[in-house]
């Protein structure tokens, strides 16, 4: 299986902040690189897909860059209602494997 | 817009089967595959397998051929079947709509399944 690991596993910020996250696979994944948000209780919502994608309907301050086995997600000015955890996914290769997630918390 | 809707029961025995459907609505089914995702409490995503309109499958190996995933499209719905449970398969389970560029971009709002005697 591709492990994927994700740093920090949580992050403390504030509100108006640059937050970077970062995603590891185990081995090269080309673009197929996906990021989550999830708020507590809440499904998983799609931000960025192939890498660099920004989903239809997310903010732009949400970007993500990288290709083979590095990748980040970057939140510029960070908002109240982004406080929440976040994953990246990579579908590659089955099977299907996520991060560990990254929390991001109010400072 | 894409609806997804899981339902069947939020508590089951352990070594028996977990049954669980998901109904897809204002899209159509016979594109795109769909997809089993859970997420233990308090912990991470884990992939289940998924299902083409064709009938077309993976699992994940980790589940040691527990799963099978079944479709239907004439109903519009897929569902999941994981035998042999136990406490560890106690999660929050998701179905998820894999779009074109393999992203996991509609979700249902998931089930909690509780497996308790």
């Amino acid at each position: 299986d591709i492990q994927m690991t994700q740093s920090p596993s949580s992050l403390s910020a504030s509100v108006g902040d640059r937050v970077t996250i970062t995603c590891r696979a185990s081995q090269n994944i080309n673009s197929y690189l996906n990021w989550y948000q999830q708020k507590p209780g809440k499904t998983p919502s799609l931000l960025i897909y192939a890498a660099a994608r920004l989903q239809s309907g997310v903010p732009s301050r949400f970007s993500g860059t990288g290709s083979g086995t590095d990748f980040t997600l970057t939140i510029i000015s960070l908002q109240p209602e982004d406080f929440a955890t976040y994953y990246c996914h990579q579908s590659y290769d089955t099977p299907w494997t996520f991060g560990q997630g990254t929390r991001v918390e109010i400072k | 817009q894409v609806h997804l809707q899981e339902s069947g029961p939020g508590l089951v025995k352990p070594s028996e089967t977990l049954s669980l459907t998901c109904t897809v609505s204002g899209g159509s089914i016979s594109t795109y595959y769909w997809t089993w995702i859970r997420q233990p409490p308090g912990k991470g995503l884990e992939y289940i397998g998924y299902i083409n309109y064709s009938g077309s499958t993976n699992y994940n190996p980790s589940l040691k051929g527990r799963v099978t995933i079944s479709i239907d499209t004439s109903q519009k719905q897929f569902s999941l079947e994981l035998s042999s449970v136990s406490a560890s398969d106690t999660a929050v389970y998701y179905c998820a709509r894999r779009g074109e560029v393999a992203m996991l971009d509609y979700w249902g709002q998931g089930i909690l399944v509780t497996v308790s005697s």
